[in-house]
């Protein structure tokens, strides 16, 4: 079946880079998500890539996709405080199906 | 920047209650959305809504949920008798069209309570 995995934790310290690391099942996987939560607030879409596509880049914001591995990363370069949050990956499985898979979250606490 | 809207924040409501989370998705989308996350727990799916019928839905969605748009931007997410495992966080999501290419953007989400 569908599944979406993520490490729980991640600490940096501040002006380091983060790395979110992705796994999945789905090899029909059409599009992948990345969506932070800070406390209280809901999900907000940060980045996406298309499955035939290895990298991306916006910003501070790196996604690698290693289709034949399965597995999604999330650089952040330059980690600021303000980027504390947790962060969900997510799949959109095929090109039958409209929903979300999400992964567990992790959770990156940056750190002065 | 146009972003979904839900209320209330927080709802509290006895067990065996019916509940009603409502939902203003950005204005030009035309594909909404329902997940949950109950605490410690994945962000799950529960239902699509397009052209004013459910696409698709989860095995979570029982006849106990329903999704309606009583009118051109509203949303709404109604219980008819809650239970305790119904307590969990709610997020409403909506997109433009159906592509892919075209990501869900979120609200921030109803915390249901059920006592």
């Amino acid at each position: 079946g569908e599944d979406v995995e993520q490490s729980l934790f991640l600490s940096v310290r501040e002006g380091d880079s983060s790395v979110i690391n992705c796994t999945y099942t789905d090899s029909s996987s059409t599009y992948l998500y990345w969506y932070k939560q800070e406390p209280g607030a809901g999900l907000q879409l940060l980045t996406y890539i298309f499955s035939n596509m290895d990298m991306k880049q916006d910003q501070r914001l790196t996604v690698l996709l290693n289709k034949k591995d399965k597995h999604l990363s999330l650089r952040i370069a330059d980690t600021q405080t303000g980027d504390s949050a947790i962060y969900f990956c997510a799949e959109s499985p095929s090109y039958n199906t409209d929903k979300l898979i999400f992964g567990t979250g992790t959770r990156l606490q940056v750190f002065p | 920047e146009p972003e979904v809207t839900q209320t209330p924040s927080h709802q509290v409501t006895q067990m065996g209650q019916e509940v009603i989370l409502r939902c203003v998705p950005i204005s030009n989308h035309l594909y909404f959305y329902w997940y949950r996350q109950i605490l410690g727990q994945k962000v799950e799916f529960l239902v699509s809504f397009y052209n004013n019928e459910i696409s698709e839905k989860s095995e979570i969605f029982d006849d106990q949920f329903s999704v309606e748009r009583p009118d051109g931007s509203n949303f709404t997410l109604k219980i008819r008798s809650t239970k305790l495992e119904d307590s969990a966080m709610y997020f409403c999501a909506s997109k433009l069209n159906r592509g892919g290419n075209q990501p869900q953007h979120f609200g921030d989400g109803t915390r249901l309570s059920i006592l």
